[in-house]
């Protein structure tokens, strides 16, 4: 069965700081995918990953994929107050036939002025 | 951009009631999901449907059916609603394997159910 882990589970940063938020999963998996979601409202796609090594960035937010380490992060530079959401990795389970989207618990991300 | 469109934002519920949650996409997407989400636990997979009339069980089905009578459409069932499905419940879209490079899942706004 496909475990999604992400830590920390709740961040809290000062706006200009940069930190990242991991994503650990626990079977082969050569699909992840990030998503924000804000308070009360749905989830927006952000980045698909698709291979080993693959890099994408968007604004202050880069996420990459460590296939082999089954490690995905989401970098954030210089963090500023509209960054506040709550961030989830996805992982499309092998095998499935088609996509399958297993969740991990989420990052709540607190950006102060 | 595609659309999903659940039917309802907030419901309120009596405990032993049937429920029927809608979901109307209109991308032309095999795939439709819904999803529960509770503080903590994150989005938890209830069932999925990769072709019309066609369901797969997800991570936590139990007390839940679903139908999938047209493309566009996904329907969520709580037969008997219980104190213990209260949450938000999100539906989802995708296109399936090899169609196209945009793999993702788009979401509805989401229905916050309370079952009282």
């Amino acid at each position: 069965e496909l475990k999604v882990e992400q830590n920390p589970l709740f961040l809290s940063m000062q706006e200009g700081k940069n930190y990242t938020i991991y994503c650990n999963y626990s079977t082969t998996s050569d699909r992840l995918y990030w998503y924000r979601q804000d308070p009360g409202k749905s989830l927006e796609s952000l980045f698909v990953l698709l291979s080993n090594g693959a890099v994408k960035q968007e604004g202050r937010l880069m996420a990459s994929l460590d296939t082999k380490a089954r490690l995905s992060t989401l970098h954030i530079t210089a963090a500023v107050h509209d960054l506040s959401a709550t961030y989830f990795c996805a992982v499309d389970p092998p095998g499935s036939g088609t996509y399958k989207y297993i969740f991990g618990t989420g990052t709540r991300l607190k950006v102060l002025a | 951009d595609v659309k999903v469109t659940q039917s309802s934002r907030y419901l309120v519920k009596r405990t032993g009631e049937k429920v029927f949650l809608e979901c109307v996409q209109d991308m032309d997407h095999e795939n439709m999901f819904w999803y529960r989400q509770d503080p903590g636990l994150g989005l938890r997979l209830i069932y999925f449907s990769y072709d019309v009339k066609m369901k797969e069980k997800g991570d936590i089905p139990e007390g839940y059916s679903v139908s999938r009578e047209k493309k566009e459409r996904f329907s969520l069932i709580l037969e008997s609603a219980s104190t213990n499905q209260t949450s938000m419940y999100l539906c989802a879209s995708s296109l399936i394997p090899g169609k196209s490079f945009n793999t993702e899942a788009f979401f509805g706004q989401g229905t916050r159910l309370t079952v009282v």
